[in-house]
């Protein structure tokens, strides 16, 4: 049973335009939400997360929004820039047990100039 | 900045081989991890370590074993290597932090072909 959910394998975005990548979840529990990006032979790097109390968390030109009524969440990108094309995988943490993340799928961003 | 280093970048094993995966970070992290990345099913928890001597399973220990004798160290073992360990194995750790809203920072992975 996927707990998280990033139900676009892919997305196509020119250059300049906003990215908007989307990740669901099932378990109410989830009290944290972290955004990983991912480049082919590399480990994913951190890019912004979102605690539960919030609904919005932004930084430089990726900003995460929490809609927690409909477990929901979003990360956009504006500007995209080519530089952006990589995997993106949303996590979520629960509170119970210990720190371990729950992971999506993941979602391939293609930026074209 | 944080570093988690894996041992190999790219490993070419044979069936039935013993596998050794090493990972070092250099944060004093008390928490380390070890994930598996195949196409499609995203990222997929091995095994995870809280402190030194301890370890927990993950979603997919079957076929894994795990050891953590120092605090910057974490070995992911592959007691007999099968082809269906072939993947991408990522190493993680992170801070206890009060409130459980660490990060986790990955290494850069190591990709093992079982032949």
């Amino acid at each position: 049973d996927q707990q998280v959910k990033q139900n676009s394998p892919s997305l196509s975005v020119q250059e300049g335009r906003i990215s908007i990548l989307n990740c669901d979840y099932t378990n109410s529990m989830f009290d944290y939400f972290l955004w990983y990006k991912k480049y082919p032979a590399e480990g994913p790097t951190f890019l912004i997360s979102i605690s539960s109390i919030k609904d919005k968390n932004e930084d430089g030109r990726f900003t995460v929004f929490l809609n927690k009524s409909a477990k929901h969440l979003s990360l956009h990108i504006v500007p995209s820039q080519p530089g952006d094309s990589a995997v993106y995988f949303c996590a979520a943490r629960s509170p119970a047990g210990y720190s371990t993340l729950t992971f999506g799928k993941g979602t391939m961003l293609l930026v074209s100039p | 900045d944080v570093k988690v280093t894996q041992s190999s970048r790219y490993l070419v094993k044979r069936t039935g081989e013993k596998v050794f995966l090493e990972c070092v970070q250099d944060m004093d992290h008390e928490n380390m991890f070890w994930y598996r990345q195949d196409p499609g099913l995203g990222l997929r928890l091995i095994y995870f370590s809280y402190d030194v001597k301890m370890k927990e399973k993950g979603d997919i220990p079957e076929g894994y074993s795990v050891s953590r004798e120092k605090k910057e160290r974490f070995s992911l073992i592959l007691e007999s290597a099968s082809t269906n360990q072939t993947s991408m194995y990522l190493c993680a750790s992170s801070f206890s932090l009060a409130g459980g809203q660490e990060t986790q920072y990955f290494g850069p992975g190591t990709r093992l072909l079982v032949l």
